[in-house]
């Protein structure tokens, strides 16, 4: 059964930093694995999506890489603002085409 | 333009009563989700249909029971509520509903607040 873990489950950090956020699965056999975020109150936004096949995904300051034979995936966002204050989500597409999710990376982020 | 939405947003009732949840989305994507969110904030996959046949079922009490009319619609309805069915319900739709390369992102709603008294 896959497992999603996310570390750390929570993160503060002051504006202008970088944020590394870690998620890792027990199961290697995933098709893709897709990063959300998640404001209170809210629904979840996809962020990035990385298929199976590929090593990373970069969509202006976020960049996510992904090594499947180790199990892990990490969520880098450049040059953090407040604005990005939410809680980040992974979540892999398992072989029964399920999403498992991490329990989330709550970021605050301060001006 | 919502892309995926739900009603109601919240919903407050009674131990033992019966209500429904529903979900449209307007991507014309061919594949829907229920997704659970606890009180711990963990998502957990309840259900899964593509062009309106079940295709994920995981260990849910038969108490709920998803419908859906047509590919845009996936409703759930839950008999007999508990105080335990308290949680965040949330629905969402991609294109690709089967594992393999090439699967496509899940669009979610905003979630449905159920609180059982």
């Amino acid at each position: 059964k896959q497992e999603v873990t996310q570390i750390p489950a929570a993160l503060s950090v002051p504006e202008g930093e970088n944020l590394v956020l870690n998620c890792s699965f027990t199961d290697s056999a995933i098709y893709n694995l897709q990063w959300f975020r998640q404001d209170p109150g809210k629904g979840l936004t996809s962020l990035l999506l990385i298929q199976s096949s590929q090593r990373e995904q970069t969509s202006g300051r976020l960049n996510a890489s992904l090594d499947k034979s180790s199990g892990r995936s990490t969520l880098y966002i450049a040059a953090s603002q407040p604005g990005d204050s939410a809680t980040y989500l992974c979540a892999a597409l398992d072989s029964w085409g399920k999403l498992q999710f991490g329990a989330g990376t709550q970021v605050v982020v301060t001006p | 333009d919502t892309a995926v939405s739900q009603t109601p947003k919240y919903l407050v009732t009674q131990m033992g009563n019966d209500k429904s949840i529903k979900c449209e989305q307007n991507l014309g994507h061919d594949t829907m989700y229920w997704y659970k969110q606890d009180s711990k904030k963990f998502l957990k996959i309840m259900f899964s249909y593509n062009n309106k046949e079940l295709i994920i079922n995981e260990t849910v009490p038969n108490r709920f029971s998803p419908k859906s009319p047509d590919k845009a619609h996936l409703n759930l309805h839950i008999n007999s509520l508990e105080l335990g069915d308290s949680a965040v319900y949330f629905c969402a739709s991609s294109h690709a509903g089967l594992a393999g390369e090439g699967a496509d992102t899940q669009y979610f709603g905003p979630g449905t607040r159920l609180t059982v008294l």
